[in-house]
């Protein structure tokens, strides 16, 4: 039984550019939330997809969205890239109506240089 | 989102002896989850938490949620190096879906 799968574990961009994260739910998951986490900080809520649909955001500016496909899989994606951007982008999956546990995958490193 | 406030923030104890942390929100949660992480990994789940005085074990942890339901605690008894790691609580809102987490207390077990 495969749990969250992100990819990929490391990224390398410049100021400006843009990138895309992916991620792949746990099996039997429907649900999908993205966080973002800073060297020594806790994961902050980016937003949460449920049946292809943007359920909640956090507080993330405009150049931050996300989608999520039939197969429940999800993207993140982030626009003009700040060098504060940078961190570990944490994708986890629920079950459900997103109420249950949250599980996490091993996350994609970011670095805006 | 709300930041709790989780403490100690870190911790450095001998193998054998025992381990307590807490988190504090000025807010309620309807859900407390405790989560571990290790050093370019994931948080990996350790207990969740869905009523207020409820105590639940996995193993040598064991984590409560505040009756007050505006904090929850987590012990491991009997600590091993390989409890060495980062712990997060997080707590999630009736309103909402996002979890809400602390900044975390760093353990370290010295064999």
């Amino acid at each position: 039984d495969a749990g969250v799968t992100q990819s990929p574990t490391h990224l390398i961009k410049t100021r400006g550019q843009q990138v895309t994260l992916r991620c792949s739910p746990k099996s039997g998951h429907d649900t999908v939330s993205w966080y973002q986490q800073a060297l020594g900080q806790g994961p902050q809520f980016i937003f949460q997809y449920y049946e292809e649909e943007e359920r909640q955001r956090g507080n993330f500016p405009d150049r931050f969205s996300g989608h999520q496909f039939p197969n429940y899989s999800s993207e993140l994606n982030v626009n003009a890239l700040l060098l504060g951007d940078s961190a570990l982008y944490l994708c986890a999956s629920s079950g459900g109506q997103g109420y249950n546990e949250q599980f996490f995958g091993p996350g994609t490193r970011l670095t805006v240089l | 989102g709300q930041q709790l406030n989780q403490s100690p923030q870190s911790m450095f104890i001998q193998e054998g002896e025992d381990v307590s942390m807490n988190c504090t929100s000025s807010s309620i949660f309807n859900t407390w989850l405790w989560y571990k992480q290790d050093p370019g990994e994931g948080p990996v789940l350790l207990i969740a938490l869905y009523k207020a005085g409820e105590l639940t074990s996995n193993g040598r942890l064991t984590a409560q949620f505040g009756i007050t339901r505006k904090d929850s605690f987590l012990n491991i008894s009997a600590s091993i190096p390989s409890d060495v790691g980062i712990y997060f609580c997080a707590g999630r809102r009736a309103s909402g879906y996002a979890l809400n987490f602390g900044k975390g207390t760093s353990l370290l077990v010295t064999p």
